[in-house]
């Protein structure tokens, strides 16, 4: 059960912001979404995560919606080196089964030259 | 640079036979989890370590297994494999506290 659902796929001129959208309906109330992104054949590396509040940092904006059912990832001024898929998570902490990532597919961000 | 070392980067192994795959965490880094990931799917937990103990385990068999170390490394074992274990293995770390997780670059492993 990955809780999120976000598009398949996206374009982006390069030089443009990239909004990638994340719904998580079913999200508890302490459950934080993490985003990650995987270039081809490496690992998930960390983006921004948030509970409710919106975050900023120097890759990206992280903007929750105030119910929190969903969620928007913003890369300011995309490259074609974030060409990647990214993934939006929600953290569930469990004293049974750790603090586990739920990912589900992702969306495969293509940034056009 | 990541920080999270795996080791070997791919493996070909035979239906049935058993695999170790290795992690080595950075310094601090007592909280490890792997991930498996088929071509083309999300990562899915398999299991979580803290302090060389258990204390998470996603929808796998009994059959993957593990194993954590005082200096930061961990082992990821499954045993009897099948053809539909193929895939990307991940490792990734933090230390108590810590938001996010590091991932290393995964072991392929291919089962023929």
């Amino acid at each position: 059960d990955a809780k999120t659902t976000q598009p398949p796929s996206m374009d982006c001129a390069e030089g443009r912001a990239a909004n990638l959208p994340c719904n998580h309906s079913t999200i508890s109330g302490n459950e934080y979404v993490y985003w990650y992104r995987q270039i081809h054949s490496q690992g998930p590396q960390y983006i921004i995560h948030g509970l409710k509040n919106n975050e900023t940092n120097e890759m990206a904006s992280l903007i929750i919606t105030e119910d929190r059912k969903s969620s928007t990832l913003i890369l300011p001024h995309a490259t074609l080196r974030d060409t990647a898929v990214y993934y939006c998570i929600v953290r569930v902490p469990s004293s049974n089964t750790g603090n586990q990532f739920y990912f589900g597919t992702g969306t495969s961000l293509t940034v056009i030259p | 640079e990541t920080g999270v070392t795996q080791s070997p980067t791919h493996l070909i192994k035979t239906r049935g036979q058993q695999v170790t795959l290795r992690c080595s965490s950075q310094s601090g880094h007592n909280t490890v989890s792997w991930y498996q990931q088929a071509l083309g799917q999300g990562p899915q937990f398999i299991f979580q370590y803290y302090r060389e103990e258990e204390n998470g385990r996603g929808n796998f068999p009994p059959r993957f297994s593990g194993l954590q170390f005082p200096n930061y490394s961990s082992e990821l074992n499954v045993n009897a494999l099948e053809l539909d274990d193929s895939a990307l293995y991940l490792c990734a770390s933090r230390n108590r506290g810590g938001y996010g997780y590091t991932f290393g670059s995964g072991t392929r492993l291919t089962v023929v």
